[in-house]
Protein backbone atom coordinates (compact mmCIF):
# COMPACT_ATOMS: atom_id res chain seq x y z
CA UNK A 1 0.00 0.00 0.00
CA UNK A 2 0.24 3.93 0.06
CA UNK A 3 2.89 5.43 2.32
CA UNK A 4 2.99 8.78 3.30
CA UNK A 5 6.36 10.29 4.97
CA UNK A 6 5.94 14.28 6.39
CA UNK A 7 9.03 16.82 7.56
CA UNK A 8 9.18 18.25 9.97
CA UNK A 9 6.85 17.18 12.55
CA UNK A 10 7.09 21.00 14.14
CA UNK A 11 7.73 24.28 12.48
CA UNK A 12 7.96 27.67 14.26
CA UNK A 13 8.56 30.59 11.64
CA UNK A 14 8.03 34.43 12.45
CA UNK A 15 5.07 36.53 11.46
CA UNK A 16 5.92 37.55 7.72
CA UNK A 17 8.00 34.74 7.29
CA UNK A 18 7.54 31.67 4.64
CA UNK A 19 7.09 27.97 5.51
CA UNK A 20 7.48 24.56 4.15
CA UNK A 21 6.41 21.27 4.11
CA UNK A 22 7.70 18.43 2.35
CA UNK A 23 6.29 15.04 1.74
CA UNK A 24 7.27 12.08 -0.19
CA UNK A 25 5.02 9.10 -0.93
CA UNK A 26 5.78 5.15 -2.05
CA UNK A 27 2.93 4.27 -4.81
CA UNK A 28 4.24 6.12 -8.22
CA UNK A 29 0.67 5.23 -9.24
CA UNK A 30 -0.63 7.78 -6.96
CA UNK A 31 -2.47 10.85 -8.49
CA UNK A 32 -3.73 12.91 -6.56
CA UNK A 33 -2.14 14.83 -3.62
CA UNK A 34 -4.33 17.17 -1.46
CA UNK A 35 -3.29 19.54 1.76
CA UNK A 36 -5.65 19.50 4.55
CA UNK A 37 -5.45 22.50 7.87
CA UNK A 38 -6.81 21.17 11.09
CA UNK A 39 -6.97 23.64 13.76
CA UNK A 40 -7.60 22.42 17.19
CA UNK A 41 -10.65 20.82 17.81
CA UNK A 42 -11.89 21.39 14.24
CA UNK A 43 -11.90 19.17 11.02
CA UNK A 44 -9.47 18.82 8.45
CA UNK A 45 -9.81 21.63 5.46
CA UNK A 46 -9.10 21.28 2.16
CA UNK A 47 -6.43 24.39 1.55
CA UNK A 48 -4.81 23.06 -1.75
CA UNK A 49 -4.15 20.24 -4.02
CA UNK A 50 -2.44 19.11 -6.92
CA UNK A 51 -2.82 16.19 -9.64
CA UNK A 52 -0.26 14.57 -11.38
CA UNK A 53 -0.42 16.45 -14.55
CA UNK A 54 0.78 19.29 -13.13
CA UNK A 55 3.91 20.57 -11.27
CA UNK A 56 2.75 23.29 -9.75
CA UNK A 57 -0.18 25.00 -8.33
CA UNK A 58 -0.88 28.32 -6.42
CA UNK A 59 -3.15 30.11 -4.28
CA UNK A 60 -2.72 33.36 -2.94
CA UNK A 61 -0.11 32.73 -0.63
CA UNK A 62 -0.39 29.01 -0.51
CA UNK A 63 1.62 27.12 -3.19
CA UNK A 64 1.93 22.89 -3.77
CA UNK A 65 4.46 21.56 -6.10
CA UNK A 66 5.21 17.88 -7.68
CA UNK A 67 7.98 16.05 -8.43
CA UNK A 68 6.89 12.64 -10.09
CA UNK A 69 10.40 11.38 -10.61
CA UNK A 70 11.51 11.80 -6.94
CA UNK A 71 7.88 11.29 -5.41
CA UNK A 72 7.92 13.86 -3.44
CA UNK A 73 5.53 17.41 -3.35
CA UNK A 74 5.90 20.14 -1.13
CA UNK A 75 3.76 23.21 0.58
CA UNK A 76 4.68 26.62 0.67
CA UNK A 77 2.95 29.18 2.67
CA UNK A 78 4.12 32.96 2.05
CA UNK A 79 3.83 36.01 4.38
CA UNK A 80 3.16 33.57 7.21
CA UNK A 81 0.29 35.60 9.73
CA UNK A 82 -0.65 34.23 13.23
CA UNK A 83 -3.92 32.44 11.85
CA UNK A 84 -1.85 30.20 9.41
CA UNK A 85 -0.88 28.18 12.95
CA UNK A 86 -2.28 24.63 12.98
CA UNK A 87 -1.18 20.60 12.04
CA UNK A 88 -0.91 20.53 8.33
CA UNK A 89 -1.51 16.72 6.78
CA UNK A 90 -0.98 15.97 3.22
CA UNK A 91 -2.10 13.17 1.42
CA UNK A 92 -1.86 10.89 -1.46
CA UNK A 93 -4.02 9.34 -3.23
CA UNK A 94 -4.73 5.82 -4.49
CA UNK A 95 -7.31 3.82 -6.12
CA UNK A 96 -6.87 0.35 -4.81
CA UNK A 97 -11.05 -0.53 -5.45
CA UNK A 98 -10.74 1.17 -8.36
CA UNK A 99 -13.82 2.92 -7.64
CA UNK A 100 -13.64 4.99 -4.62
CA UNK A 101 -10.56 6.81 -3.93
CA UNK A 102 -8.42 5.87 -0.70
CA UNK A 103 -6.22 8.64 0.82
CA UNK A 104 -2.79 7.99 2.89
CA UNK A 105 -1.95 10.66 5.31
CA UNK A 106 1.21 11.94 6.43
CA UNK A 107 2.18 12.31 10.09
CA UNK A 108 1.17 16.07 10.42
CA UNK A 109 2.97 19.20 10.98
CA UNK A 110 2.48 21.42 13.77
CA UNK A 111 2.98 25.09 12.49
CA UNK A 112 3.10 27.73 14.79
CA UNK A 113 3.51 31.15 13.41
CA UNK A 114 5.11 33.45 16.01
CA UNK A 115 4.30 37.71 16.01
CA UNK B 1 -21.42 26.00 6.84
CA UNK B 2 -20.12 22.55 7.00
CA UNK B 3 -21.56 20.63 4.07
CA UNK B 4 -21.15 17.15 5.70
CA UNK B 5 -23.07 17.13 9.12
CA UNK B 6 -22.07 14.97 11.78
CA UNK B 7 -24.36 14.13 14.83
CA UNK B 8 -23.53 14.02 17.87
CA UNK B 9 -20.74 16.20 18.39
CA UNK B 10 -19.94 14.49 21.43
CA UNK B 11 -20.66 11.16 23.00
CA UNK B 12 -19.62 9.25 26.49
CA UNK B 13 -20.88 5.61 26.54
CA UNK B 14 -19.94 2.39 28.35
CA UNK B 15 -18.41 -0.30 27.17
CA UNK B 16 -21.61 -2.10 27.34
CA UNK B 17 -23.53 0.45 25.43
CA UNK B 18 -24.82 0.56 21.87
CA UNK B 19 -25.29 3.69 19.91
CA UNK B 20 -24.70 5.54 16.69
CA UNK B 21 -23.01 7.76 15.00
CA UNK B 22 -24.92 9.90 12.02
CA UNK B 23 -23.40 11.47 9.06
CA UNK B 24 -25.34 13.72 5.67
CA UNK B 25 -24.40 15.44 3.01
CA UNK B 26 -26.19 17.17 0.14
CA UNK B 27 -23.83 17.63 -2.25
CA UNK B 28 -24.73 14.74 -4.43
CA UNK B 29 -21.48 12.58 -3.61
CA UNK B 30 -21.80 9.66 -3.99
CA UNK B 31 -18.47 8.22 -1.44
CA UNK B 32 -18.64 8.37 1.97
CA UNK B 33 -15.84 7.73 3.82
CA UNK B 34 -15.24 6.81 7.93
CA UNK B 35 -12.27 7.78 9.83
CA UNK B 36 -10.92 7.42 12.94
CA UNK B 37 -8.40 10.06 14.30
CA UNK B 38 -6.37 10.26 17.63
CA UNK B 39 -5.06 13.22 19.37
CA UNK B 40 -1.93 15.15 17.17
CA UNK B 41 -2.66 11.94 14.61
CA UNK B 42 -3.39 12.07 11.15
CA UNK B 43 -7.00 10.55 9.86
CA UNK B 44 -6.95 6.30 9.74
CA UNK B 45 -9.01 5.39 7.38
CA UNK B 46 -11.97 2.71 8.71
CA UNK B 47 -14.85 2.56 5.94
CA UNK B 48 -15.24 3.87 2.48
CA UNK B 49 -18.83 3.50 0.88
CA UNK B 50 -19.19 3.95 -3.39
CA UNK B 51 -22.63 4.44 -4.80
CA UNK B 52 -24.19 2.87 -1.24
CA UNK B 53 -22.34 -0.22 -1.18
CA UNK B 54 -18.90 -0.87 1.03
CA UNK B 55 -15.83 -0.63 -0.90
CA UNK B 56 -12.94 -0.55 1.69
CA UNK B 57 -13.04 -1.93 5.32
CA UNK B 58 -9.49 -1.79 6.59
CA UNK B 59 -9.57 -4.40 9.03
CA UNK B 60 -11.66 -2.74 11.75
CA UNK B 61 -13.14 -4.20 14.80
CA UNK B 62 -16.78 -5.99 14.43
CA UNK B 63 -17.62 -3.58 17.01
CA UNK B 64 -17.69 -0.97 14.71
CA UNK B 65 -20.35 -1.33 12.27
CA UNK B 66 -21.28 0.65 9.26
CA UNK B 67 -24.40 1.25 7.57
CA UNK B 68 -25.01 3.45 4.34
CA UNK B 69 -29.23 3.35 4.10
CA UNK B 70 -28.97 6.30 1.13
CA UNK B 71 -26.76 8.14 -1.00
CA UNK B 72 -26.87 11.17 1.84
CA UNK B 73 -26.73 9.30 4.92
CA UNK B 74 -23.89 6.84 6.59
CA UNK B 75 -24.60 5.81 9.77
CA UNK B 76 -21.52 4.06 12.14
CA UNK B 77 -22.89 1.84 14.81
CA UNK B 78 -20.93 1.24 17.97
CA UNK B 79 -21.28 -1.84 20.28
CA UNK B 80 -19.09 -3.23 23.33
CA UNK B 81 -16.25 -0.43 22.10
CA UNK B 82 -12.80 -0.48 24.22
CA UNK B 83 -11.37 2.30 26.07
CA UNK B 84 -8.71 2.47 23.17
CA UNK B 85 -11.72 3.70 20.45
CA UNK B 86 -12.38 6.99 22.66
CA UNK B 87 -10.79 9.48 19.78
CA UNK B 88 -12.67 11.54 16.93
CA UNK B 89 -14.51 10.14 14.55
CA UNK B 90 -14.88 12.14 11.36
CA UNK B 91 -16.79 11.55 8.34
CA UNK B 92 -16.02 12.76 4.26
CA UNK B 93 -17.89 12.44 1.16
CA UNK B 94 -16.50 12.60 -2.14
CA UNK B 95 -17.52 12.74 -5.93
CA UNK B 96 -17.14 9.56 -8.05
CA UNK B 97 -16.80 9.55 -11.48
CA UNK B 98 -18.98 6.73 -12.71
CA UNK B 99 -18.61 3.34 -12.07
CA UNK B 100 -15.33 2.01 -11.54
CA UNK B 101 -13.76 4.64 -12.74
CA UNK B 102 -11.57 6.62 -9.83
CA UNK B 103 -11.96 10.08 -8.99
CA UNK B 104 -9.89 12.94 -8.25
CA UNK B 105 -12.07 15.22 -6.09
CA UNK B 106 -11.68 16.46 -2.80
CA UNK B 107 -12.61 14.97 0.35
CA UNK B 108 -14.93 17.14 2.48
CA UNK B 109 -14.85 16.08 6.04
CA UNK B 110 -17.90 17.14 8.45
CA UNK B 111 -16.51 18.72 12.27
CA UNK B 112 -16.47 14.94 13.93
CA UNK B 113 -18.04 13.00 16.82
CA UNK B 114 -15.82 13.16 20.01
CA UNK B 115 -16.29 10.24 21.52
CA UNK B 116 -15.29 8.85 25.18
CA UNK B 117 -15.81 5.43 26.40
CA UNK B 118 -15.65 4.53 30.06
Amino acid sequence: GENVEQHPSTLSVQEGDSAVIKCTYSDSASNYFPWYKQELGKRPQLIIDIRSNVGEKKDQRIAVTLNKTAKHFSLHITETQPEDSAVYFCAASSTPSGSARQLTFGSGTQLTVLP
Amino acid sequence: DTEVTQTPKHLVMGMTNKKSLKCEQHMGHRAMYWYKQKAKKPPELMFVYSYEKLSINESVPSRFSPECPNSSLLNLHLHALQPEDSALYLCASSRVLGQGRPSNQPQHFGDGTRLSIL
